[in-house]
């Protein structure tokens, strides 16, 4: 069975730092493109960040480029999201997902989310 | 990157056909055929139900169905039953190479 479980999140004042993670297990982790995605409460889905297979290719939204930075560990199944610079606006729930069709196209599994809160 | 534009909320009634239109430009939607479809019930993770503009992954119900023109792209549910209550968004790859997702549908099933 597919399964994406995050971890990592939780409260931090804006300017601060956290990292997310995000294991892997029950498919081919060095073979998927893995990308974040976020849902701020109440709110529609952002993309934020995807991520090739090697770890060679990045790719970021605007929002968050210069702040975030995606990367993964393909002998661990893991991949992580390192945010600094953190604005209440990136107050959201993150979820990782697999990529299935492209890099960039669409995702056929979902973590269950980490809550991120950007507040003093 | 602006969001597509899906609009806020529909309804129908069971067994009713629905649609819910993602309208984007000729550098997202209209530009390739990287349209995909989401359904999100409540405090649940995004399930996909659409990819490539019209086709349904395994396990994904026939009554689901894709299709686009020009800058427009729609997710058409038929049959609708209560459990199909629930957001729906669309999303696109860019020409920025990078990804958009519509602002969601909330769809009521009376």
């Amino acid at each position: 069975e597919v399964q994406l479980l995050e971890s990592g999140g939780g409260l931090v004042q804006p300017g601060g730092s956290l990292r997310l993670s995000c294991a892997a297990s029950g498919f081919l982790f060095s073979d998927s493109a893995m990308t974040w995605v976020r849902q701020a409460p109440g709110k529609g889905l952002q993309w934020v960040s995807t991520i090739i297979s090697s770890g060679v290719g990045t790719y970021y939204a605007d929002s968050v480029k210069g702040r975030f930075t995606i990367s993964r560990d393909n002998s661990k199944n893991t991949l992580y999201l390192q945010m600094n610079s953190l604005r209440a606006e990136d107050t959201a729930i993150y979820y990782c997902a697999k990529s299935y069709r492209g890099v960039l196209v669409d995702f056929d599994c979902w973590g269950q989310g980490t809550l991120v809160t950007v507040s003093s | 990157q602006s969001a597509l534009t899906q609009p806020a909320s529909v309804s129908g009634s069971p067994g009713q056909s629905i649609t819910i239109s993602c309208t984007g430009t000729s550098s997202d939607v209209g530009g390739y055929n990287y349209v995909s479809w989401y359904q999100q019930h409540p405090g649940k993770a995004p399930k996909l139900m659409i990819s490539l503009v019209s086709n349904r992954p395994a396990g994904v119900s026939n009554r689901f169905s894709g299709s686009k023109s020009g800058n427009t792209a729609s997710l058409t549910i038929s049959g609708l039953q209560a459990e199909d209550e629930a957001d729906y968004y669309c999303s696109s790859y860019t020409s920025s190479s990078t990804l958009v997702f519509g602002g969601g549908t909330k769809l009521t099933v009376l």
